[in-house]
């Protein structure tokens, strides 16, 4: 079972500020199987990223992801105010397809 | 556009059985894979079960193996989640999801949730 952990588990940063989130995975992803969700208070999870760095339709060019193997990061480049949200990763290389614990982002 | 409308949630007591249902429309629903991945009040999400494009292939946590069934009626564009055994621990706003691909497991349509309550 591959494990994702998360981290900081919270960012406060201010609009126009630079935002990188990290995803540790217990076990290289084969196929950069990672993908990054948004979650708003109330709201469903919205698909961001797939494929480590591919980004989902309709989602904005200051979102971006890399990484491979093990490490893996979403980059916001200019913050707006509403990105603050609670971001996850989820590996879907291999059953269980787990999501890591999240990163909230707080917009000062 | 992708719709999905997830039913069939409510209070049960521990022990007891509820059988959770999504609507689709708006794409081929026997394309595509799809999961259900729950959210505890006030906890991160957990995915809980995923099933390939024809049901062929059924995958589950560990943490519901043996007492949660996946399902799916390609005529009916509608996805299962028959829970029995239900503990405490079960309560969690329920989502269905829908898959990239017929066995893509990263979900880019959710539906808006469904929520379980577990208690005596």
């Amino acid at each position: 079972e591959i494990v994702l952990t998360q981290s900081p588990g919270t960012l406060s940063l201010s609009p126009g500020e630079r935002a990188t989130l990290s995803c540790r995975a217990s076990q290289s992803l084969t196929g950069s199987h990672l993908a990054w969700y948004q979650q708003k208070p109330g709201q469903a999870p919205r698909l961001l990223i797939y494929g480590a760095s591919s980004r989902a339709t309709g989602i904005p060019d200051r979102f971006s992801g890399g990484g491979s193997g093990t490490d893996f990061t979403l980059t916001i480049s200019r913050l707006e105010p509403e990105d603050s949200a609670v971001y996850y990763c989820q590996q879907y290389g291999s059953s269980p397809f787990s999501f890591g614990p999240g990163t909230k982002v707080d917009i000062k | 556009e992708a719709h999905l409308v997830e039913s069939g949630g409510g209070l049960v007591q521990p022990g007891g059985s509820l059988r959770l249902s999504c609507a689709s429309s708006g794409f081929t629903f026997s394309s595509y894979a799809m999961t259900w991945v729950r959210q505890a009040p006030g906890k991160g999400l957990e995915w809980v079960s995923a099933i390939s494009a024809s049901g062929g292939s059924t995958y589950y946590a560990d943490s519901v193996k043996g007492r949660f069934t996946i399902s799916r009626d390609n005529f009916k564009n509608t996805l299962y989640l028959q829970m029995n055994s239900l503990r405490a621990e079960d309560t969690a706003v329920f989502y269905c999801a829908k898959g990239l691909g017929e066995f893509l497991y990263v979900f880019n349509y959710w539906g808006q949730g469904t929520l379980v309550s577990v208690s005596s």
